[in-house]
């Protein structure tokens, strides 16, 4: 079984460029999570959706950021104009459910370098 | 706020056992994940706790006490290529958001 795909694995922008990331979650697997890492840190979630609806977003800076999913499979999560303290690696994570005990199964990350 | 406190670093020798700690003081609690990362990979799963008490996989453990908001992963017979950071993320209800702590960069030495 194909595990989270996500892509580019890597991608450097000069700030106040905009960048997406695609993700493509395990094949019945109905909640997708973007998240945010940085070097040392945990992930830290950025947006959450059951299906094709996005039930927590309150961690996504709206100003810059925004994400879909639609028809509840892949999605793809923008950021539009890029600043430097965006540089971190964007992980997509999905689950069979939310519910207890959902495990999270992670892609591999985008590095993101902004200039 | 959500807290979840880890040790940033530890060192073990091989074949040797080492625990991993994780305290956390959260607005309440639906489950206790522990994750290993390898550098530059993504996260795996490792092991779930949501009841008190000691689970137990192979060469890795995991033990969880909700009353002291506390959880420890046991490793044994350690490998080199245990050596990784492992996270500890903590599930509250109310949207079953999870919330991860730092990380413990565990060096593994021959």
């Amino acid at each position: 079984e194909a595990g989270v795909v996500q892509s580019p694995r890597y991608k450097i922008i000069e700030k106040k460029q905009p960048v997406a990331f695609w993700c493509n979650p395990i094949s019945g697997h109905n909640t997708l999570y973007w998240y945010l890492q940085n070097l040392g840190q945990g992930p830290e979630l950025l947006i959450r959706y059951e299906n094709e609806e996005a039930v927590d977003d309150s961690q996504l800076p709206k100003d810059r950021f925004s994400a879909e999913r639609l028809k509840g499979v892949d999605s793809t999560l923008k950021i539009q104009p890029a600043e430097l303290g965006d540089s971190a690696v964007y992980l997509c994570a999905s689950s069979l459910t939310s519910g207890s005990g959902g495990e999270q199964f992670f892609g591999p990350g985008t590095r993101l370098t902004v200039l | 706020g959500q807290n979840i406190d880890q040790p940033t670093e530890m060192t073990a020798t091989e074949g040797a056992i080492v625990q991993i700690n994780c305290t956390y003081q959260t607005s309440g609690f639906n489950g206790l994940f522990w994750y290993q990362q390898h550098a530059g990979e993504a996260p795996t799963f490792l092991s779930y706790n949501v009841l008190d008490g000691l689970e137990e996989k192979g060469r890795f453990s995991s033990f969880l006490s909700r009353s002291k908001g506390y959880s420890y992963l046991l490793l044994k017979e350690l490998q080199m290529k245990d050596s990784a950071s492992y996270l500890c993320a903590v599930r509250i209800p109310g949207g079953f958001k999870t919330i991860f702590g730092a990380g413990t960069r565990l060096f593994v030495k021959a």
